[in-house]
């Protein structure tokens, strides 16, 4: 079945600490895209890469870190340096062009303390 | 700056028909996408509208005036399993997608 995973779904970590969300997807999309989702907000861009090797800050790119090392694959790194990290992390991807819709994965709850 | 509006919330009655409003404005526009978000769960594509007028999926229909930065979802035969929050969000013209905070349904019996 084709589809996106991101792991872990829920994910603890202490203040100070860097922490990786994973996200894969074999639908063979080119562009992926990370989004943040806060209470009474709609989702906030974080990064998005369209081509391997390749990627552009969104919106909320501070304190965040992504590489693309393959078209499957698209890690977000929360740094320490994020003041708020706590939050739900969304992954998605779509291929390249106007009408295609973007598929999401199912998200990394992420709570720092 | 880019701005989408719509309800916070809203609840009808199993059976009954809703219509959700989306109002936008955005440096220019290809196409409006609406998304259902169960809880604590990942957003699943509903409809897709780049043109004026209606595309009808199913119990669920989707409306797009370009002219007056306007759409609306329209769910019909309500179903218990309708209860979610309903995301609009539109592509401006240099192809970012931009989302609304999205306006949470409760469908009561």
């Amino acid at each position: 079945d084709g589809g996106i995973t991101q792991s872990p779904k829920y994910l603890f970590r202490k203040e100070g600490q860097n922490v990786t969300l994973s996200c894969e997807q074999n639908l063979n999309h080119d562009a992926m895209y990370w989004y943040r989702q806060d209470p009474g907000q709609g989702l906030r861009l974080i990064y998005y890469s369209q081509i391997v090797n390749d990627f552009q800050k969104g919106d909320i790119a501070e304190g965040y870190s992504v590489s693309r090392e393959k078209k499957e694959s698209f890690p977000l790194t929360v740094t320490s340096a994020q003041k708020n990290p706590t939050a739900f992390y969304l992954c998605a991807s779509s291929m390249l062009g106007v009408p295609y819709e973007q598929y999401f994965g199912p998200g990394t709850r992420l709570t720092v303390t | 700056g880019q701005n989408i509006d719509q309800p916070t919330e809203m609840t009808a009655t199993e059976g009954a028909i809703v219509q959700i409003n989306c109002t936008y404005q955005t440096s220019g526009f290809n196409g409006l996408f609406w998304y259902q978000q169960h809880a604590g769960e990942a957003p699943t594509f509903l409809s897709y509208n780049v043109l004026d007028g209606l595309e009808e999926k199913g119990r669920f229909s989707s409306f797009l005036s370009r002219s007056k930065g306007y759409s609306y979802l329209l769910l019909k035969e309500l179903q218990m399993k309708d209860s979610a929050s309903y995301l609009c969000a539109v592509r401006d013209g240099a192809n970012n997608l931009f989302f609304g905070t999205g306006t949470r349904l409760t469908v009561i019996p």
